[in-house]
């Protein structure tokens, strides 16, 4: 499969910071997703970009399509507690089919 | 709406025995499904990408005798586990793609968590 890398890969903050986290990959990607996933349940689709260039927003989540179409990065702003999790990025590749990839993931705690 | 259910959420099983997970989509059709596996503090790894009606798509290093794959209707797709062994231990997670929709819109089931003994 394809390999996507997240950085970085954990994150111990305190309530209120923002947060940064990026994905890159040497392949171009058709679409980016990020996605949340909690302990012992699937992922949870935050936000979905599918042109390059693209900024989208989802309340204190902001994320990017990257122009080279080989990177994305979200950012978290003003964290709070139910943040914790881990993120994940994932990229759908140009001219395959509906199969999308999974980046390495970020772990995020953020203290009180 | 756009729930996936996973069934069971947990199974142990002896080695050698086989084991069948289900995930369903309960409010929408899903023409493809995919199924990915997840160990402990990794990334969900694709292992095949189910389409109703036809023969799953594996990835490779995927081995489709071992891990079968069953798309026999718009809402159900199942993955058997066959002669299970320790090393399948794992979380097992699928997603459903709503048919007609961007090709975005997957949704994943809750996981189902194998442990082998």
């Amino acid at each position: 499969g394809q390999q996507l890398n997240q950085s970085p890969q954990s994150m111990f903050i305190q309530e209120g910071e923002d947060v940064s986290m990026n994905c890159t990959s040497s392949s171009i990607f058709n679409t980016w997703l990020w996605y949340k996933q909690d302990p012992g349940e699937g992922p949870v689709l935050l936000i979905a970009l599918y042109k390059a260039g693209e900024l989208t927003s989802n309340g204190r989540l902001t994320a990017q399509f990257g122009i080279t179409r080989k990177d994305s990065f979200l950012n978290i702003s003003a964290s709070i507690p139910s943040d914790v999790g881990i993120y994940f990025c994932a990229g759908q590749l140009r001219n395959t089919g509906n199969q999308f990839y999974f980046g390495t993931g970020t772990s995020l705690t953020v203290i009180p | 709406g756009a729930v996936v259910s996973q069934h069971p959420s947990r199974v142990i099983c002896k080695s050698g025995t086989s084991v069948k997970i289900e995930c369903r989509s309960l409010d929408f059709q899903a023409t493809t499904m995919f199924w990915y596996r997840q160990f402990p503090k990794q990334s969900l790894m694709l292992m095949a990408t189910s389409n109703e009606g036809s023969k799953a798509t594996y990835e490779q290093g995927v081995e489709k005798d071992k891990f079968l794959i069953n798309h026999a209707s718009l809402t159900l797709s199942t993955l058997t586990v066959t002669s299970a062994h320790p090393e399948d231990s794992s979380f097992y997670i699928c997603s459903a793609r709503l048919s007609g929709g961007y090709s975005y819109e997957q949704y994943f089931g809750p996981g189902t968590r194998l442990t082998v003994t």
